[in-house]
């Protein structure tokens, strides 16, 4: 049982560059949501998901696109990087029933 | 969600026990507390939730007041290993269910 796995753990692009950041879960949790975390700053939502083909915005969904095609996986696009976007991003998967979010370890993105 | 403050720094004693306060004064009969944790820019940890009652795990005990406006997260005895930063969150389930709000937390610092 691996949890909430997500890779890369480090990443530097190019602005304009496009790139995906990848999550996945085996707990078979129905929501997941990605979030950023600027220097000395809460967690921010970027996009969540209540299930397979439903996704909605978070606070600061500018920029990234989200899809959910399967129960495990929900991938965060980046279409066209902006040093803006360099942050620490954190995919967090939560049981439809129960109470505890599970977060990953994180993806440390640069973006020069 | 009910918006949270809570102290931007404390310290502790290393065994003394560790008292976080959280004042949410808005919160909504429907909605629970939750702490959460943050070591090292990891992706955080859950600690404790509650609706009403004092509640009490292997991690932490929570207290909250009878009219709900504020909490109190008890670490007994607090260790170096506690340092880290501390998340107090309002959260109403359902259709919210999957989006966590974080504040800007309490960095709790254990010395020794």
């Amino acid at each position: 049982n691996a949890g909430v796995t997500q890779t890369p753990k480090f990443q530097v692009l190019k602005t304009g560059q496009s790139m995906t950041l990848q999550c996945a879960q085996d707990m078979n949790h129905e929501y997941m949501s990605w979030y950023r975390q600027d220097p000395g700053m809460g967690l921010r939502l970027i996009h969540y998901s209540v299930g397979a083909g439903i996704t909605d915005q978070g606070e600061v969904p500018n920029g990234y696109n989200v899809s959910r095609s399967t129960t495990e996986d929900f991938p965060l696009r980046l279409l066209s990087a902006a040093p803006s976007q360099t942050s620490v991003y954190f995919c967090a998967s939560r049981p439809p029933v129960g109470t505890e979010a599970f977060f990953g370890q994180g993806t440390r993105l640069t973006v020069v | 969600d009910a918006k949270t403050t809570q102290p931007p720094s404390m310290d502790c004693a290393e065994g003394r026990a560790a008292n976080l306060p959280c004042n949410h004064s808005t919160i909504s009969g429907n909605e629970y507390v939750y702490w959460y944790r943050q070591i090292h820019s990891q992706g955080p940890q859950y600690i404790i939730h509650g609706l009403k009652n004092n509640e009490t795990n292997e991690m932490a005990s929570l207290i909250i007041t009878e009219d709900r406006k504020s909490s109190t997260l008890i670490l007994p005895h607090a260790t170096l290993r506690d340092t880290a930063v501390y998340y107090c969150i309002v959260n109403a389930g359902g259709t919210s269910y999957g989006k966590l709000t974080f504040g800007q937390g309490t960095i709790l610092t254990v010395h020794p």
